[in-house]
């Protein structure tokens, strides 16, 4: 039974341009979570979604985040206008009942911007 | 807002010495999990606990939940290398919000 699966581990991106990051939950897990960890700090949580729809968002910047967990395929969150700040390590999560449920990370996408 | 803190933020420990995270939330929590981040890794699931004064133990790992489910306590018997890492407490507050405490990273000198 394959864990989360994030990709690509790393990307580096040029102010101003488009960051996508992909996250395949565990297999029949359908709860998804994103965090943002900047160095030698915690997780931040950013939004939580279920097949389809957005749970939760409270932690998402109001500007250029988006996320999204269609029917079919991976859930992306997508950076627009990346700016420095936005460096950081991009951790996806899956639960296979709820937020009350244990969560099984991925190993993250470092994103750099340059 | 919400927030849940965690003591200390850093602990450099002997190998062999115990080790204590605290984890305090400023509002009740419906329940509390713990993870643990090695070095370069992921956080990974350790434990949770739901009742009021609960207590569970994982070999020398010992978890408490306090009777307000405002606090949350890891400690650690006889450290090993293999302990190194950082801490994580996580709970559900208001509004089901999952938050994520601030870490406590653990150093383990040989």
């Amino acid at each position: 039974n394959a864990g989360v699966m994030q990709n690509p581990r790393h990307l580096v991106r040029r102010r101003g341009q488009e960051a996508r990051l992909r996250c395949s939950p565990m297999k029949g897990h359908s709860h998804v979570y994103w965090y943002r960890q900047l160095p030698e700090e915690g997780l931040k949580f950013m939004v939580y979604l279920q097949k389809e729809n957005i749970i939760d968002e409270s932690g998402m910047p109001k500007e250029r985040f988006s996320a999204e967990f269609p029917k079919e395929g991976p859930s992306i969150l997508r950076i627009q206008q990346v700016v420095r700040g936005d460096s950081a390590a991009y951790f996806c999560a899956s639960s296979l009942v709820g937020t009350r449920d244990e969560q099984y990370f991925g190993p993250g996408t470092r994103l750099t911007v340059t | 807002g919400q927030q849940v803190m965690q003591i200390p933020q850093y602990q450099h420990v002997q190998e062999g010495e115990d080790f204590t995270t605290y984890c305090n939330s400023s509002t009740t929590l419906s329940n509390i999990q713990w993870y643990k981040q090695r070095p370069g890794g992921h956080p990974v699931f350790l434990i949770q606990l739901v009742k009021s004064g609960e207590v569970k133990k994982q070999k020398r790992l010992t978890f408490q939940f306090g009777e307000a489910k405002k606090n949350s306590s890891l400690h650690i018997t006889a450290t090993q290398t293999t302990d190194v890492g950082t801490y994580f407490c996580a709970g559900f507050g208001i509004g089901n919000q999952f938050y994520f405490g601030t870490g406590t990273s653990l150093t383990v000198i040989p």
